[in-house]
């Protein structure tokens, strides 16, 4: 079974419209992350929670919010979505544990998002 | 931040060793390397992970050189599965823990 899920796998939708992007963890693990993923480019870090009570934005969190609503749930929604975010969206999870210096980082499959 | 350099893209032979190399001169004495994969698309793969001194798990081992301006990762038996994009990272505690993903190595074999 997968530690990390994300639903949907995959989503077209219409300029102008609000899309939420669930993300789901069994790892037990307190920090979360989202991501996305363009064509022929590294990763870009959305936003990011190191617990329940605490967001923060990554490099590129215009036009996007987030939700912790458990420690193992962390929504990502895009109110009004615009089509160059067209892109991949991966959700990760890390464990604090494992001690400050280190960062661990666990993937799930990722959501294929288009938007039109 | 430390910033990597990876070759673009790398062949192998099936069940040939794969060494793929990173360059990250201005690391820091507490900085540690890190190494993901994907795998067409898929979700970023963790393989390992590495301070100063040589890694070894079962899916690769990690060569940091004593200087630690350089590391190799080594896929001892390389497969057609071994196929990904090969991420080479320098992990900053400092900032705000988080991972800067570059382009990577395109490995093909």
């Amino acid at each position: 079974d997968a530690d990390v899920t994300q639903t949907p796998r995959n989503r077209i939708t219409k300029t102008g419209k609000r899309i939420m992007l669930e993300c789901s963890q069994t790892k037990g693990h307190d920090r979360m992350y989202w991501y996305r993923q363009d064509p022929g480019l590294g990763l870009r870090l959305i936003y990011y929670s190191f617990d329940v009570k605490d967001i923060n934005k990554g490099e590129i969190s215009d036009g996007y919010s987030v939700s912790r609503q458990a420690q193992a749930k962390f929504s990502l929604s895009l109110e009004s979505a615009i089509p160059n975010q067209t892109a991949l969206y991966f959700c990760a999870t890390s464990d604090r544990r494992l001690g400050g210096l280190q960062e661990t980082q666990y993937f799930g499959p990722g959501t294929r998002l288009l938007v039109l | 931040d430390a910033k990597t350099t990876q070759p673009p893209s790398m062949d192998c032979a099936e069940g040939r060793a794969a060494n793929l190399p990173c360059n990250h001169s201005t690391i820091s004495g507490n900085e540690y390397v890190y190494w993901y994969r994907q795998i067409h698309s898929q979700g970023p793969q963790y393989i390992i992970h590495g301070l100063k001194n040589n890694e070894t798990n079962e899916m690769a081992s990690l060569i940091i050189t004593e200087d630690r301006k350089s590391s190799t990762l080594i896929l001892p038996h390389a497969t057609l599965r071994d196929t990904a994009v090969y991420y080479c990272i320098v992990y900053n505690a400092g900032n705000n823990r988080k991972l800067i993903w570059g382009l990577g190595t395109s490995l093909a074999v």
